[in-house]
């Protein structure tokens, strides 16, 4: 069975202290794994996509690896405004056509 | 400006009375989907549709039925909405790709269902 589990449920860091997020999936072939952000009572926003192992994506403060059996969500020196959940996912079923999420890690960065 | 938009943004309803969650997007995108988000669970896949009168069932689908008349919109229907259906909603669409590479989904703002 697909399936993507996100550890840790929960991460509170200081302004400035470094962390990482960790996705782990089961998949049988993947097709790409995606990282989304999500603020409280909105949508997910679209972050990065990650297709083969040793990708690596940079995006301000965050950087995502992927390796055959995880995906890493790298934040560096945060800030409060990136507090929010962020969310795994990789297609799945037959054709992938399917979208599997982990259930999330709930950041909070205080200053 | 490139969205995608749900209506109802909050709906509380009553168990057994029929409802309907539109979702459109006007980015021209092939591929569609319903996502129901739970505390704890995270996002789990209603229904997706893969391009025009193409619908198929995600891992939650029970309750649940779609169509895909038009391109643009994808619609939820709850015919008989029953309490363990109170969740946060999401629709999302993508462009189809090309090269066997999957694309970003893009989502709308969420409609937040209590059934009663």
């Amino acid at each position: 069975e697909d399936q993507v589990t996100q550890s840790p449920e929960a991460l509170r860091l200081q302004e400035g202290e470094s962390s990482s997020l960790n996705c782990s999936y089961t998949v049988s072939g993947l097709r790409g794994l995606f990282w989304y952000r999500q603020d409280p009572g909105k949508g997910p926003e679209f972050l990065f996509t990650l297709y083969s192992a040793g990708e690596e994506k940079e995006k301000e403060r965050l950087k995502a690896t992927l390796t055959k059996k995880e995906s890493f969500l790298h934040i560096t020196a945060p800030k409060p405004e990136d507090s929010a959940t962020y969310l795994c996912a990789v297609p799945a079923g037959e054709y992938g056509n399917k979208l599997v999420f982990g259930a999330g890690t709930i950041l909070r960065v205080k200053s | 400006e490139a969205q995608v938009t749900q209506n109802p943004r909050y709906l509380i309803t009553v168990t057994g009375k029929k409802l309907t969650v539109t979702c459109s997007q006007n980015m021209n995108h092939e591929y569609m989907s319903w996502y129901r988000q739970d505390p704890g669970l995270g996002l789990r896949q209603i229904y997706y549709s893969m391009n025009v009168e193409v619908t198929d069932k995600g891992d939650v689908p029970e309750g649940y039925k779609v169509s895909r008349k038009e391109k643009r919109n994808f619609p939820l229907i709850l015919e008989s909405p029953s309490p363990n259906q109170t969740s946060l909603y999401f629709c999302a669409s993508s462009p189809r790709t090309s090269g066997g590479s999957y694309n970003e989904q893009f989502f709308g703002p969420g409609t937040r269902l209590t059934v009663l």
